[in-house]
């Protein structure tokens, strides 16, 4: 069974508008963490944000939030006031800490931030 | 943020002949260091796992035979792939996490990308 679901593999965005990257993800453990990594053409994997499965809030890093919605199991990232510079490949990732304890990536969606 | 490198960043080899490439962590110690493999607009495919001082622990599917890896000190693995063929070509990443650190910590290395010819 798919661990991680990213339904996207493509999305465009005007400058300056936010987008929301799909993810939804598949567990049985109640400890686990949930990553965003940004992917640009470089091919080096950029960190953007982590939530925690016992976080109560929502993450937020700069213009990345993550909206966890536990009982849906979907951890989407919303990508606020778009930059030319966010067109790059986003990877939604799981951890399951006691269980595989690997990272786990989804198959990715390709971002296109036009002007 | 903690640093990782990687080297080489590119390499092109001969079908047959075995390549190395290195992982460090610049800046902290690392008892765990990953391995990925990433083909052409796929997703991120871990291989294996290496813990410092003891043998890695491979994913299913992996030849251990044919990805030979190292985690000799802790700031230092290596992922040799011996007898390369056309079909090894890919991209390699390497991620570790600092020792002591949050478990949720994992520093992704630049990527090396190989091309067997």
């Amino acid at each position: 069974a798919q661990k991680i679901t990213q339904t996207q593999p493509g999305m465009f965005v005007q400058e300056k508008e936010a987008v929301t990257l799909d993810c939804t993800y598949d567990t049985s453990d109640q400890s686990y963490g949930l990553f965003w990594y940004k992917q640009p053409s470089s091919g080096e994997m950029i960190f953007l944000i982590y939530q925690g499965s016992y976080d109560e809030q929502n993450a937020t890093e700069g213009r990345y939030s993550l909206n966890f919605q536990k009982a849906r199991k979907s951890a989407n990232l919303v990508i606020s006031a778009s930059q030319l510079g966010d067109s790059a490949m986003y990877f939604c990732a799981m951890r399951e800490p006691y269980n595989t304890d690997k990272l786990i990536f989804g198959t990715g969606t390709r971002l296109q931030v036009f002007p | 943020g903690a640093v990782v490198s990687q080297h080489p960043s590119r390499v092109i080899c001969k079908s047959g002949t075995s390549v190395k490439i290195e992982c460090r962590s610049l800046d902290f110690q690392a008892t765990t260091m990953f391995w990925y493999r990433q083909f052409p607009k796929k997703s991120l495919m871990l291989m294996a796992t290496s813990n410092e001082g003891s043998k890695a622990t491979y994913e299913q599917g992996v030849e251990k035979d044919k990805f030979l890896i190292n985690h000799a000190s802790l700031t230092l693995s290596t992922l040799t792939v011996t007898s390369a063929h056309p079909e090894d070509s890919s991209f390699y990443i390497c991620s570790a996490s600092p020792a002591g650190g949050p478990w949720h910590e994992q520093f992704f290395g630049p990527g090396t990308r190989l091309t067997v010819l």
